[in-house]
């Protein structure tokens, strides 16, 4: 069974700029969420998507958003880009229950310049 | 909101040493506990996770934790360390029924010498 995938695995941006991330869940894993990885701050929950729909969220700015689509495939966008956003993205799939546990993907290496 | 501590920051052990790393969590009710690691250049993996049951919870690779609801700990051990045990270990905690909102430690660095 093919893990969690995210694309692309590495991005170069500069202040201001926006960007997308994309995750492919684990085949018949409907629920997606996103974490932020620095060395300052360690790994931080942004948000969590099931069935399209937001569920939970972290405390992040409004500048960071996300989406579901229909195959469960999600995205992350992050407007205005700073360079405290600098950071790896790790998308995790798992069963819709709060029962099961999260895989993780790779993860995309965002530096913004 | 729920919090996690890892007071190790980075442990070094030789080869055959035992290993205990220290996770503490702070949150008013019932928890699932979790331990991830994250080798070099690897993504996070799942060594073990606790829901509920026999506090004594084994995952892969040998290694084990022990939930202490009293001290409200998760610390992790391992008897005999391989140098391939070298990685990054993650402590992360959800309230019950929500494992799909993790609150991670900050990490502890295992560097086992050969």
């Amino acid at each position: 069974k093919a893990g969690v995938t995210q694309t692309p695995r590495y991005l170069i941006k500069t202040r201001g700029q926006q960007v997308t991330l994309s995750c492919s869940p684990i085949s018949g894993h409907r629920s997606v969420s996103w974490y932020q990885q620095t060395p300052g701050q360690g790994l931080q929950f942004l948000f969590e998507y099931f069935s399209e729909t937001q569920r939970n969220k972290g405390n992040f700015p409004g500048r960071f958003s996300g989406r579901q689509f229909s195959n469960s495939r999600s995205e992350m966008n992050v407007s205005t880009l700073e360079l405290g956003d600098s950071a790896l993205y790790l998308c995790a799939s798992s069963l819709p229950s709060g029962y099961n546990e999260q895989f993780f993907g790779p993860g995309t290496r965002l530096t913004v310049l | 909101a729920q919090s996690v501590s890892q007071h190790n920051h980075h442990v070094i052990l030789s080869e055959a040493a035992s290993l205990e790393l220290g996770c503490n969590y702070s949150y008013g009710g019932t928890v699932n506990l979790f331990w991830y690691v994250q080798y070099p250049g690897q993504h996070l993996q799942l060594l073990l996770k606790y829901f509920s049951g026999d506090p004594l919870v084994k995952g892969i690779k040998g290694f084990e934790a022990e939930f202490i609801k009293s001290k409200f700990s998760f610390n992790l051990r391992k008897p005999s360390v391989q140098w391939s045990d070298t990685a990054e270990y993650f402590c992360a905690v959800t309230p019950s029924g929500s494992a799909r909102q993790l609150t991670f430690g900050s990490g502890t660095q295992l560097t086992v010498l050969p």
